[in-house]
């Protein structure tokens, strides 16, 4: 069990540029997510993948988000003209399906904090 | 009515005593509740899950569910100054799993 791995750690663009990030889940994890989390919040929810399909996207999310997990390992999230509003910390989490107790929790990533300029 | 709340910080308690945070929710239909701890500048970590109404123990964490009240709590006995952290409460229910904005928590020695 290596960990959740984030890459980048820091990423500094732009408004207007377009960025990408980057989620190596643990690999016997099938569920993979996304969430933003800004100063004083908790996790805001993005999306998440049971293996490569994507299961659920907030109502919240601009269009200008996007997020795949192609082969059902890895998952990126690009974030398209980037705006102020977007600096936040994003993470990446996963778990394993549903066990007899209930639903896995979640293992976290170190994340990627944006700064939009 | 956000779908997770918890009670507004900071919390401050003195080396020692007990600190009882506290989290409702909203989704009747929730299935899985966790607590996370969560230090400056760093990604939350896992200290407890619970899945039944009743009182899961773990060292000197308690957590509480009371899925009638829609309530969860997470006492920590004997607090101590490495607990200074932000505790998030999450759920999962029918809808992805939802986190509250956290209370911070001081352990003054």
């Amino acid at each position: 069990d290596t960990g959740v791995s984030q890459d980048p750690r820091h990423k500094i663009t732009k408004r207007g540029q377009n960025v990408t990030f980057r989620c190596d889940p643990i690999s016997e994890h099938n569920r993979l997510y996304w969430y933003r989390q800004t100063l004083g919040q908790g996790p805001e929810f993005l999306t998440y993948f049971q293996n490569e399909a994507q299961l659920e996207k907030s109502r919240l999310l601009s269009d200008r988000f996007s997020a795949e997990r192609p082969k059902g390992s890895f998952s990126t999230l690009e974030i398209q003209r980037t705006e102020q509003g977007d600096s936040a910390m994003y993470l990446c989490a996963s778990s394993r399906r549903k066990g007899q107790g209930g639903w896995a929790a979640l293992h976290f990533g170190n994340g990627t904090r944006l700064t939009v300029t | 009515q956000k779908e997770v709340e918890q009670n507004s910080g900071p919390l401050s308690v003195p080396e020692g005593a007990i600190a009882s945070l506290n989290c409702t929710y909203s989704d009747r239909g929730s299935q899985s509740f966790f607590w996370y701890r969560q230090y400056s500048g760093k990604s939350p970590e896992l200290i407890m899950s619970i899945y039944s109404n009743g009182d899961k123990e773990d060292g000197r964490f308690t957590a509480q569910l009371n899925k009638a009240s829609q309530y969860v709590s997470l006492l920590i006995r004997d607090s101590q100054p490495s607990d200074s952290a932000t505790y998030l409460c999450a759920v999962k229910g029918n809808n992805d799993m939802r986190f509250g904005a956290g209370t911070r928590l001081t352990v003054k020695p």
